[in-house]
């Protein structure tokens, strides 16, 4: 079945350091991906998604291109701010069927930020 | 625009008990889903209504159930619970005005401990 593999954290920068949280994916046909960010007591809230190869998804300086080659959606930022300390989430939805209705999440990365 | 809400955000109960979860969706929004979120397992998808029908569900015991309204609204019950049971439940809409993906919206969470 569709799964989806991301790296495991936590993973800790400095402020103003570069940010890769690898992604890859295993699906059928032509699924949409997203990354998702969760805060602290908060629920998963849409960082950015991308619907089709090649496409890039980009949000509050995050981003994220779709990869049917190497069936990757990394997520990256170039410089981190203590504000984006969370939990990410890379996430895949199916384009077959009732599929759509569910998203397959990874097991989430840990991002702390330091001052 | 209010957002998902969920009620009660928190919840206490002992294993044999059973439990109901409310998820008032995005005005408008016909699509409600549901996922479970824990440490050992992440999240994992629970099931999808849609216009009160279920359209798509995960892999989980018949204690699991759900319902949802005329007016969208959904709710989830959990019969004789179980320890592992003890999870944040997560409600998502979406308007699922097309057959491709919609995007999810996720309301803060319930989180459901069971002793």
């Amino acid at each position: 079945g569709d799964s989806v593999t991301q790296m495991e954290g936590p993973v800790t920068l400095s402020e103003e350091a570069f940010l890769t949280i690898n992604c890859t994916y295993t699906a059928t046909g032509y699924p949409s991906l997203f990354w998702y960010v969760q805060y602290p007591g908060e629920g998963l809230q849409l960082l950015l998604k991308a619907t089709k190869a090649d496409d890039k998804g980009s949000n509050k300086g995050f981003e994220a291109t779709y990869r049917k080659e190497t069936t990757s959606f990394h997520l990256e930022k170039g410089s981190v701010q203590v504000s984006d300390s969370a939990v990410y989430f890379c996430a895949l939805s199916g384009d077959y069927g009732g599929s759509q209705g569910n998203l397959i999440f990874g097991k989430g990365t840990k991002l702390s930020v330091k001052p | 625009k209010a957002g998902v809400t969920q009620t009660p955000r928190y919840l206490i109960k002992t294993r044999g008990q059973q439990v109901t979860l409310s998820c008032s969706p995005i005005s408008g929004h016909r699509s409600v889903s549901w996922y479970q979120q824990t440490p050992g397992q992440g999240l994992q998808f629970l099931f999808e209504y849609f216009s009160e029908t279920q359209r798509n569900k995960g892999n989980f015991p018949g204690r699991f159930s759900g319902r949802q309204f005329s007016n969208s609204r959904s709710e989830m019950n959990v019969s004789t619970l179980e320890l592992g049971d003890s999870a944040l439940y997560l409600c998502a809409s979406s308007l699922k005005v097309t057959n491709f993906y919609n995007e999810q919206f996720f309301g803060p969470g319930t989180r459901l401990t069971v002793l």
